[in-house]
């Protein structure tokens, strides 16, 4: 069975400081796709990433990095200068390879808030 | 490009009275949709997923049901709600090539 797991339950930091946020994951399956959402306070989801397990480079968007390591099962995003902004739940998800159907199996989300 | 909405945003209903929760795309055709739930202050939970017209797939035995009418509408219902039904419900759907979710804005139900 698919299972993902975000042991941070909630991270405080302060505005321009470095966070990481941890994504483990647990699969049967050798080809699958990994996810991060980021949930703010209106509640909506909104879709950060998408990688599939073929894929290890790690991936830079702006303030934003992600590091996939298969060896420790591990997908792992990493906000840089933080900013009031990024407060949110984010979410971690897991599913399989299937082209244009599948099923998200989410992690229970980690509560980012930064102060100013 | 692709819209999804959801109604209504929020409901505040009594135990025991009936559900109807809509979600609609535009902009895509054929699209995958699902239900999820959230509880408060946890993950989500996926409810039903449907891959077209008629065709429903439930993942957990609950109080709720869920109905795809037309191509781009699905909809959430119950005939008697429980208190446990509480919780934020959110749609979304997958088309195409892509196999990331997009999701709609949510209702956020509570049962008294």
């Amino acid at each position: 069975a698919q299972k993902v797991t975000q042991a941070q339950t909630e991270i405080s930091v302060v505005e321009k400081e470095d966070v990481t946020l941890d994504c483990v994951y647990e699969t049967r399956d050798t080809t699958y796709y990994l996810f991060w959402y980021k949930q703010p306070p209106s509640g909506e989801l909104v879709f950060l990433i998408r990688r599939n397990s073929f894929d290890e480079q790690n991936e830079i968007s702006g303030r934003y990095s992600w590091n996939f390591q298969k060896s420790t099962s591990s997908f792992n995003f990493t906000i840089t200068a933080s900013q009031v902004v990024d407060s949110a739940v984010y979410f971690c998800a897991l599913s399989e390879a299937e082209v244009g159907f599948q099923k998200l199996v989410f992690g229970t989300g980690t509560r980012l808030l930064v102060s100013p | 490009s692709q819209t999804i909405h959801q109604w209504p945003a929020t409901l505040v209903q009594p135990v025991g009275s009936p559900l109807s929760l809509e979600c609609t795309v535009e902009g895509t055709s054929n699209p995958n949709l699902y239900w999820y739930r959230q509880a408060a202050g946890r993950g989500l939970q996926l409810l039903f997923y449907s891959v077209g017209i008629g065709q429903i797939s439930s993942e957990v035995p609950q109080n709720l049901s869920a109905s795809r009418p037309q191509d781009r509408q699905f909809i959430l219902s119950s005939k008697k709600l429980l208190l446990s039904d509480s919780g934020f419900y959110l749609c979304a759907w997958t088309a195409g090539e892509y196999n990331e979710q997009f999701f709609g804005p949510g209702t956020r139900l509570t049962v008294l």
